[in-house]
């Protein structure tokens, strides 16, 4: 079970909007740890999708965007695209262990 | 360029070890955060540890005890040694640079450890 719960599955049309929630607690997000976003191609490695909570590396289209409140974050991806098809994961800290880096269980993005 | 290279994957009996190499090209190993995460067949990513730019180093729950993480200089290089590996520590894993997130990923390595 991981430390910051992500729902297993989000789908979506070609052009819909659909949003990925990061639930964690008082000891991570909460904690005002910032939040990264990671996307993973099959037979891929990751890859930094969103930086600190809402920040697009170069090279990251705009339909995607972050934020962050309280004990959770979202990742919301806009105008989606047969290429987004992927799994994501959020990432953040906690203090349950002296440098620990958490992952939520990853998110299956699918385009109906 | 900035780039990761992880070698030294492979086949292992259960408690056997293993040491996994990430070479580092465009940046120096010892002036970053660098990690190692892995991901398990039919699973998610796990963060396994970190060696921060003070050499301190970091484990989760998972690993502690059994795995270390090393830096070489020199080589500028980063290091994973495994020890008493089990059927649990069968992943592809990742060498990462950690600066805003993990920014840079390298290809992985696959760990398969099975008698």
């Amino acid at each position: 079970q991981s430390v910051l719960t992500q729902p297993p599955l989000v789908s979506g049309a070609p052009g819909q909007r659909v949003i990925i929630s990061c639930t964690g607690s008082r000891s991570n997000i909460g904690a005002g740890y910032d939040v990264h976003w990671y996307q993973q191609l099959p037979g891929a490695a990751p890859r930094l999708l969103i930086s600190r909570n809402s920040h697009r590396p170069p090279g990251v289209p705009d339909r995607f965007s972050g934020s962050k409140s309280g004990t959770s974050a979202s990742l919301a991806i806009s105008g989606l695209q047969a290429e987004d098809e992927a799994d994501y994961y959020c990432q953040s800290y906690d203090t349950s262990r002296t440098g620990s880096r958490v992952f939520g269980g990853g998110t299956k993005v699918t385009v109906l | 360029e900035v780039q990761l290279v992880e070698s030294g994957g492979g086949l292992v009996k259960p408690g056997g070890s293993l040491r996994l190499s990430c070479g580092v090209s465009g940046f120096r190993v010892s002036d970053n955060y660098m990690s190692w995460v892995r991901r398990a067949p039919g699973k998610g990513l796990e963060w396994l540890s970190v060696v921060d730019p003070g050499a301190s180093t970091y484990y989760a729950d998972s690993v502690w005890g059994r795995f270390s993480i090393s830096r070489e200089k020199s080589e500028n290089t980063l290091y994973l040694q495994m020890n008493s590996l089990t059927s649990e520590d069968t992943a592809v894993f990742y060498c990462v640079r950690e600066k805003g997130g993990m920014d840079v990923w390298g290809q992985g390595t696959t760990v398969t450890v099975s008698s």
